[in-house]
């Protein structure tokens, strides 16, 4: 069974400019959430889609958005990136029927700003 | 959660040995929580996950502890191996429930000595 798939792996853009980052969650998983992780400030979440709804979202500027389509992949929106969104974007999807709730992560997309 | 920075806890450990990494919540209201191992390199890979329900659960060489009156958590490795060595995180369910928003503890570098 295919683990979570993020695309691309990395990423470089300039400041100013905006990226789109995808992510195909395991086969049957319907909640795919985003995590952005640097060495200051560690695992932080972005937000959390399920059935093409955002269910969640954490304390992050407007400029990050994102968007779940029917067959569960999802995308991340950054717009206007400043230097700071350098990071490694996470994605992490969950089955969420019943007791089967584990977060499954994917490789991450590295992305630079500079 | 947990203020994260750039220094990580750190536990050095005999090949062997056991392991016990301990993490600290922050949400009383936390249902739900998970360790992870992430290697260099890569996403962040499920351990194990234990409900508030439960102060134990057990898996393959490794250990959970849920200790809610002071909201503590461990994971004890049993015969720790070189292949263990990562930085392993906690993570907390904040948003109860059936979806998710998961709060990442700073986490722990483990090292394991041959």
């Amino acid at each position: 069974k295919a683990g979570v798939t993020q695309t691309p792996r990395y990423l470089i853009k300039t400041r100013g400019q905006q990226v789109t980052l995808s992510c195909s969650p395991i086969s049957g998983h319907r909640s795919v959430s985003w995590y952005q992780q640097t060495p200051g400030q560690g695992l932080q979440f972005l937000f959390e889609y399920f059935s093409e709804t955002q269910r969640n979202k954490g304390n992050f500027p407007g400029r990050f958005s994102g968007r779940q389509f029917s067959n569960s992949r999802s995308e991340m929106n950054v717009s206007t990136l400043e230097l700071g969104d350098s990071a490694l974007y996470l994605c992490a999807s969950s089955l969420m029927t019943g007791l089967r709730t584990e977060a499954f992560f994917g490789q991450g997309t590295r992305l630079t700003v500079v | 959660g947990e203020s994260v920075g750039l220094h990580l806890p750190t536990l050095s450990v005999q090949e062997g040995d056991n392991s016990i990494i301990n993490c600290a919540y922050s949400n009383s209201a936390s249902d739900y929580f998970i360790w992870y191992k992430q290697e260099s390199g890569k996403g962040p890979q499920f351990i194990i996950d234990i409900r508030s329900n439960m102060d134990k659960r057990q898996g393959q060489r490794v250990t959970v502890l849920l200790n809610k009156t002071v909201k503590h958590l461990s994971l004890q490795i049993a015969a720790t191996q070189p292949g263990d060595s990562a930085v392993y995180f906690c993570a907390e369910n904040e948003a109860g429930g059936s979806n998710y928003k998961l709060t990442f503890g700073k986490g722990t570098l483990l090292t394991v000595n041959p």
